[in-house]
Parts: structure tokens; sequence; C-alpha cells
């Protein structure tokens, strides 16, 4: 059964970077890309980049380029995600999210809570 | 990256009622889209993948047309259940983007 387990909520201050990891279980990790997407509060849905867990090859939205560094350890099945330069409009819940080729697995990462204040 | 463009906002409808939204893609995706539905404080989950094709235990109630940039979700007769958000998001290249979502809200 595949499970996608967060880290939990953090608290950041502006200008200062935050990483997030996403433990998985359930499934051959390197076969599939990892996806991370956030949602700021009332707001929809925003892909931020994708990370081949096998190779380490990333893709990241324009928004986010510069800023955003996905990364892997194979050795644990997690995914990372850590975004610098953090302001006020980063408070965002963030997910990971797994594609099969298809669709996503069901179910998403709980999602963190990144909070960014002075 | 290309832009989605849902509409309506929000959508205001009776258990019953036969509801479409609609997705527009700034440039041609093919049949790379899915649509999604969220409820408040929860992860999304996937409907429809491909344009058309319905997830695993989705009901059959709901359903996907459209391919370039031209897309619609319809569900057939709201149920309570289907109070939610729905986004669409594209998957065509290395870029994907969702669509500002749709508010589905009891009339």
């Amino acid at each position: 059964q595949v499970q996608l387990v967060q880290s939990g909520a953090e608290v950041a201050k502006p200008g200062a970077s935050v990483k997030v990891s996403c433990k998985t279980f359930g499934y051959s990790f390197n076969n599939y890309y990892v996806h991370w997407v956030r949602q700021a509060p009332g707001q929809g849905l925003e892909w931020m980049g994708r990370i081949n867990p096998k190779s380490g090859a990333t893709n990241y939205a324009q928004t986010f380029q510069g800023r955003v560094s996905m990364t892997r350890d194979t050795s644990i099945t997690t995914a990372f995600m850590e975004l610098s330069s953090l302001r006020s409009d980063d408070t965002a819940v963030y997910y990971c999210a797994v594609w099969s080729g298809y669709n996503w697995f069901d179910p998403w990462g709980q999602g963190t809570l990144v909070t960014v204040s002075s | 990256d290309i832009q989605m463009t849902q509409s309506p906002s929000t959508l205001s409808a009776s258990v019953g009622d036969r509801v479409t939204i609609t997705c527009r893609a700034s440039q041609n995706i093919s049949n790379w889209l899915a649509w999604c539905q969220q409820k408040p404080g929860k992860a999304p989950k996937l409907l429809i993948y491909k344009a058309s094709n319905l997830d695993r235990g989705v009901p059959s109630r709901f359903s996907g047309r459209g391919s370039g940039t031209e897309f619609t979700l319809s569900i057939s007769s709201l149920q309570p259940d289907d109070f939610a958000t729905y986004y669409c998001q594209q998957y065509n290249g290395y870029i994907w983007t969702f669509g500002q979502g749709t508010k589905v809200d009891v009339k």
C-alpha cells in the first residue's frame, strides 16, 4: 500500500530556507517521479516541479527556478524539497505526490505547512 | 509555461443538477489533461486522466471530454459528496500546471 509521509510543520523567517521531506512506502521508489505541489491559504494548487528518483534529474516551474531544489536519497526512499529566499507569500501547505505514468498514486502526502513570518 | 484557465471560478448548484466545468489551455496539450477534486483540508484526488479516462473507483456520473486546448468536466447528477473544488491539470511535457480551480457550492 502506497504511503507518503511528510515532515512536520515549519516556521521560517523571510530570507531563510526550508527543507521538507517525503518518505515513501509501498512501491518501487526509483520507478516513478515525485512531484511537489503547494497551496497557499485559500488559494489554488500550484505545481512546483518534479524529480526522477532514479537519475536525480529535475524539472521546475519557471516561478521557482533558482529558488527551489529537489533531491532524493534512494537508500531511504525519501524525496526532499528545499525552498530558499523565503517570502511571506511562500506561506503554504506543501504536498508531495507520485505520478504513476498515467495517474496520481493515492493518497498524496499529508501536506506540510510552512509559515514564513518574522 | 502553459497556462490553464478554468471557468467558472464558482458554480452554485443543487443536488441532481448536471454541471459542467471548462478548462482552456494556452497551447495545444493533446489529451494530456487530468481533473482532480479537493475538499477542504484534504489533498486532491484524481478523477480523470488523459482527458476522458475515469480513475479507478470514480463514479460514472463524472465524465471528461476534449482535446487540444479545450476540455470539460461534467457531473451528470450532482450528489452531496460532490460539493468541492475541482482543478484541471495539464501534463504535456516536462512542466505541468494546474488551473485556478472551480468551487462547486450549494445553491
